[in-house]
């Protein structure tokens, strides 16, 4: 089974500058997740998704970050101007289903280095 | 307002013997809990799950504990292995659709 794939894995850019990354989930994942890891934190969800439609976005920066996915399988995240305190690995997980206890699976993230 | 906890940044221990990851939550409504084990540049790997219904639940050389009365899980890794030298990041799930909490996460070392 292939896992969740994301890219690019590295992307350096200037403040003000605008950034997208991609994530494909695994075949036949309903829900997939945005995560913002900072250095020394562990993840903490931007934006969730069930097929295509938002159920959670409560800790989104709308006025800077926005997040879509296409037809309830890849999704882009856009952080657009950047900011310095927006450096941090994001990562991409899907899970088959939200409402049951199932575990999500990662991407092996895009580290975001801004200057 | 940091709703799961690890308080110990690093751990230690040698080859062999067991290594005892701790964490503690405040939110009495988490019902589903994670472990995760993470190395550099990789995205965080699922290890091993429990519910709130269960105490204990194992898989192989993975035990973790839940104790909800004192809101505190723990991942038990024996023997340990240098391979297991890793972060590793507990996550909790409240009644929302499939939301986790992660903690801070806790380096370990296995020592040969």
């Amino acid at each position: 089974e292939a896992g969740v794939a994301q890219s690019p894995r590295y992307k350096i850019i200037e403040k003000r500058q605008s950034v997208a990354f991609w994530c494909n989930p695994i075949s036949g994942h309903a829900t997939l997740y945005w995560y913002q890891q900072i250095l020394g934190q562990g993840p903490k969800l931007l934006i969730q998704f069930q097929n295509n439609g938002v159920v959670d976005d409560s800790q989104l920066p709308k006025d800077r970050f926005s997040a879509e996915r296409l037809k309830g399988v890849d999704s882009t995240l856009k952080i657009q101007p950047a900011k310095l305190e927006d450096s941090a690995v994001y990562l991409c997980a899907s899970s088959l289903e939200a409402g049951f206890n199932q575990p999500q699976h990662f991407g092996d993230g895009t580290r975001l280095s801004i200057l | 307002d940091q709703q799961v906890k690890q308080n110990s940044p690093s751990l230690s221990v040698q080859e062999g013997r067991i290594s005892i990851l701790n964490c503690d939550y405040t939110n009495s409504m988490f019902d589903y809990f994670l472990w995760y084990k993470k190395y550099p540049a990789e995205g965080p790997t699922f290890l091993i799950s429990i519910s709130s219904i269960k105490d204990k639940n194992e898989d192989g050389r993975f035990t973790v504990f839940l104790n909800k009365s004192a809101k505190h899980l723990s991942l038990h890794i024996v023997p340990s292995q240098p391979g297991d030298s890793a972060v590793y990041f507990c996550a909790a799930k409240g009644t929302s659709y499939g939301k986790l909490t992660f903690g801070q996460g806790t380096i370990l070392t296995v020592h040969p």
